[in-house]
């Protein structure tokens, strides 16, 4: 079984300073996804970003970016300029690749970023 | 498309209810996903369905708890009978296909059980 571990439960940073969220998963796998959402405290999950194991360029999506690290199962989120409405938890997420006999995504437990004005 | 759509957005039940929760996935989705989230344990994927068939329910946590999904934009989520431990938000996601596009998920349900 995947699991996914983010070791930071809460992390509180100043606006417009750039912010890293950890993420380590282990897998035995080697065609997976990873992916990162964004819970505000409206309850919605809202996906971030997403990342190929196959693809070795990292992932970005405007100020967000990822460090993956496949050798060492390492899969950081990277928030640029961050922004009050950053606040939320956010949570790495695994999925397995085509056949490998399970679609949905296995969370790690989430870290609350919190935006200081 | 208005997105998954979960019903209700609320409940608060006492032990030993039945109580049924509801989506709507986003239409043409082929996956249906129910997962729930509570402090303890974080976010669980419960079962899943593919073309409505069931295709891992692995995450069921007993019997109490069925799900069905008798058309392609309909699902519920059963627990008979409730119990306290069951509190926690359930959430209902949809996509094409996991793999290549994003898993959209509904609003969830914050299920109460006194």
């Amino acid at each position: 079984a995947q699991t996914v571990t983010q070791s930071q439960p809460e992390m509180s940073v100043q606006e417009a300073e750039t912010v890293t969220l950890s993420c380590t998963y282990d897998t035995s796998e080697n065609n997976y996804y990873l992916f990162w959402y964004k819970q505000p405290p409206s309850r919605q999950m809202i996906l971030v970003i997403r990342q190929e194991a196959y693809k070795q360029q990292n992932a970005t999506e405007n100020r967000f970016s990822v460090n993956f690290q496949k050798a060492a199962k390492s899969f950081s989120l990277k928030i640029s300029d961050s922004q009050l409405g950053d606040t939320a938890m956010y949570f790495c997420a695994f999925m397995m690749g085509p056949g490998g006999g399970a679609d949905g995504l296995t969370f790690g437990k989430g870290t609350h970023l919190i935006i200081q004005p | 498309d208005a997105g998954v759509i979960q019903s209700p957005r609320h409940e608060v039940t006492e032990m030993g209810q039945e109580v049924t929760l509801r989506c709507k996935p986003i239409s043409g989705h082929d996956y249906l996903f129910w997962y729930r989230q509570t402090m303890m344990r974080g976010l669980e994927l419960l079962i899943y369905f593919n073309n409505n068939v069931p295709i891992d329910d692995s995450g069921m946590p007993e019997d109490r708890f069925s799900a069905k999904m008798p058309n392609a934009s309909f699902s519920t989520l059963k627990i008979q009978p409730s119990e306290p431990r069951d509190s926690a938000v359930y959430f209902c996601a949809s996509s094409l296909d996991p793999t290549d596009t994003e898993a959209f998920f509904g609003q969830g349900t914050r299920l109460t059980v006194v």
